[in-house]
């Protein structure tokens, strides 16, 4: 079963607009991570989140986590065509490896 | 450092049959998860392994196994195979086991049942 819904499920933007993917989880957790895929290639990480952990910057990426409303974001800066993947959450639990999201399928045009 | 390598990329089977999938982790890595990913359930976890031992186990039939060797080189096997098994099948490596550590994941074995 999949921990996460994540919002939307398609975004579509110009290059240099800001991306912004949003992701809940239903339990409690010890980090979140955010992954990107290409088109039928595996997944690449991009950044870890614990649960003490309010935001964190990574390049042009940025994440933040409410433990509160269960839920997180993915900001993606001065988006590029090479930016256009899936990006998924995951949940870590600890007991158990990588829950995964749904998936946002992000198209960025020239 | 070479990254994690998955074989073959590309199977086809008919049901019925079986499968064994390779993965070689990243040189160092101890720890080998296994996902499937499918357009109607997305990605979902299998099983993991840390030192010749499975640590961790998703929810699927007996009929998926794996089991890892001493230099941390993995395969996973589907025996009986059903049209449902049609998948990618993603293998990820990390240093240890536990909690907070980033994957590095293969490009995948694509698996076709017909």
């Amino acid at each position: 079963s999949q921990q996460g819904e994540e919002d939307p499920q398609a975004l579509s933007i110009q290059e240099g607009e800001n991306a912004t993917m949003n992701c809940s989880y239903k339990t409690s957790i010890n980090n979140l991570q955010w992954y990107r895929q290409n088109s039928g290639r595996g997944l690449v990480h991009l950044i870890l989140i614990r649960s003490n952990e309010r935001e964190k910057h990574s390049g042009r990426l940025r994440v933040t986590l409410d433990t509160s409303k269960k839920s997180s974001s993915l900001l993606i800066t001065a988006s590029r065509a090479a930016d256009t993947a899936s990006y998924f959450c995951a949940t870590d639990r600890g007991f158990q490896k990588l829950v995964f999201g749904t998936g946002t399928r992000l198209l960025v045009s020239p | 450092k070479a990254g994690v390598t998955q074989t073959p990329r590309y199977l086809i089977k008919t049901r019925g049959q079986q499968v064994t999938l390779s993965c070689s982790p990243i040189s160092g890595h101890r720890s080998v998860s296994w996902y499937q990913q499918t357009p109607g359930q997305g990605l979902q976890f299998l099983f993991e392994y840390f030192s010749e031992t499975q640590r961790n186990k998703g929810n699927f039939p007996g009929r998926f196994s794996g089991r890892q060797f001493s230099n941390s080189r993995s395969e996973m096997n589907v025996s009986t195979l059903e049209l449902g098994d049609s998948a990618l099948y993603l293998c990820a490596s990390s240093l240890g086991e536990g909690s907070g550590q980033p994957q590095h994941f293969g490009d995948g074995t694509r698996l076709s049942i017909l």
